[in-house]
């Protein structure tokens, strides 16, 4: 079965470090694999996506992430992190055959001035 | 901007009453979708219509009603809800379903609360 999990529900870093979450997933089949953000009140918007190709995605708002099979990692970074980056993170994968998408439990992103 | 629309952005409602949110998408996607979210945990999937033929129910209690009128609109009717179905209740669309690449498009949700 298809599973993604989130290291750390919780990730403060300071104005202008680097941002890293942490997404593990679990498939036997080639993993499609997503990562969305949610800022307060509001609904969820993607950030990137891996389907197959370049293992380095780029997303927005400068972030990307790399996608590595050996380690079934999917982890986001930005090399700088900015204040409007305070936001939930979830990264999803999507189950071929079920067609649904699995989402992690999310990781809360805080900003430090 | 989002490109999905829903409406309203607030409602209560009570354990009696019948209510309707409503979600609306223009970007030519064929699979809508109806997700709830409670506070601190990431979405959870209700309903899925894919070319205006609902193609995934999780098993959702009868009390949600959902309706998908044309491949641009997608209902969700309320009645009889309990305390516990208050949540944020998001409405997503995707090119199409099924399809690995077609990323969801969420809607920024209705905050329901039951009273």
């Amino acid at each position: 079965a298809q599973s993604v999990t989130q290291l750390g529900s919780h990730v403060s870093v300071s104005e202008g470090a680097l941002v890293l979450l942490r997404c593990n997933y679990s498939s036997s089949v080639p993993p499609y694999l997503f990562w969305y953000v949610q800022y307060p009140n509001q609904g969820l918007q993607l950030l990137l996506k891996y389907t197959t190709g370049a293992t380095l995605v780029k997303g927005i708002n400068g972030f990307e992430a790399e996608f590595k099979k050996s380690e079934t990692s999917f982890h986001l970074t930005k090399p700088s992190a900015h204040m409007s980056d305070a936001a939930e993170y979830f990264c999803a994968v999507w189950v071929s055959g079920t067609y649904k998408y699995i989402f992690g439990t999310g990781t809360r992103l805080k900003v430090l001035a | 901007d989002t490109e999905v629309t829903q409406t309203p952005k607030h409602l209560v409602m009570g354990m009696t009453n019948k209510k309707s949110l409503k979600c609306e998408q223009h970007m030519g996607h064929r699979a809508m979708y109806w997700y709830k979210q409670k506070a601190k945990k990431p979405p959870e999937l209700m309903f899925v219509y894919s070319y205006e033929k609902l193609s995934i129910n999780e098993s959702v209690p009868s009390r949600f009603s959902p309706e998908c009128p044309n491949s641009s609109l997608l209902n969700l009717h309320l009645h009889a809800l309990q305390p516990e179905d208050s949540a944020l209740y998001l409405c997503a669309s995707s090119q199409d379903h099924g399809v690995s690449n077609s990323p969801l498009h969420f809607g920024n949700g209705t905050r329901l609360t039951v009273t």
